[in-house]
């Protein structure tokens, strides 16, 4: 029951921004949008989260539309080791689960 | 800060069996979570459990159980194992009632269901 649009894949050059863009347009007013990440054989890491306003930290950057129906996570330098399955999750603010859908698998290559 | 661990890493087990999965949160959390990813998928939420019982589960059957502990140490139980099972189980911390929650994942179980 993901309620996220993602490209199921996208190649990106080392040491370029990446731009990894979610649909999410049946998204409510109290639904916050997470990204999390994970790299293969590991568990998913989170990255960052939003609602409205466009956030930032020592990660990744999120940018939210105005309308709040699509977001594009930035990683501004991509690395080899930003190569995972990146996944945009809508949630309200501490709901018990976090609904998982494909991803987008990321590839960096050198 | 100690993270989110799992144990076993790795588990073999025939149809029918029971197996026991191991959670230790990280320190200063309080709930747990569990989710099961087939291969190729993303994870689906299994159940989350905060002061010791069942905060909310997805659609797993029965079969399907858990347990908090007052460490908040968790356990996932899986009865009558069949093949479907096999994945790998992963378990999330954090800490309830915080504005800016979320889960901290541990590396997983993989289990395999022969």
């Amino acid at each position: 029951d993901a309620k996220t649009t993602q490209p199921p894949s996208m190649d990106c050059a080392e040491g370029r921004a990446a731009n990894l863009p979610c649909n999410h347009s049946t998204i409510s007013g109290n639904e916050y949008v997470y990204w999390y990440r994970q790299i293969h054989s590991q568990g998913p890491q989170y990255i960052i989260h939003g609602l409205k306003n466009n956030e930032t930290n020592e990660m990744a950057s999120l940018i939210i539309t105005e309308d709040r129906k699509s977001s594009t996570l930035i990683l501004p330098h991509a690395t080899l080791r930003d190569t995972a399955v990146y996944y945009c999750i809508v949630r309200v603010l501490n709901d018990y689960k976090l609904s998982f859908g494909a991803g987008t698998t990321v590839t960096v290559r050198a | 800060e100690t993270g989110v661990t799992q144990s076993p890493t790795h588990l073999i087990k025939t149809r029918g069996q029971q197996v026991t999965l191991r959670c230790s949160s990280q320190s200063g959390h309080n709930t747990v979570s569990w989710y099961q990813q087939a291969l190729g998928q993303g994870p689906q939420f299994i159940f989350q459990y905060y002061r010791e019982e069942e905060n909310g589960r997805g659609n797993f059957p029965p079969r399907f159980s858990g347990l908090q502990f007052p460490n908040y140490s968790s356990e996932l139980n899986v009865n009558a194992l069949e093949l479907d099972d096999s994945a790998l189980y992963l378990c999330a911390s954090s800490l309830a009632g915080v504005l800016t929650d979320t889960q901290c994942f541990g590396p997983g179980t993989r289990l395999t269901v022969l």
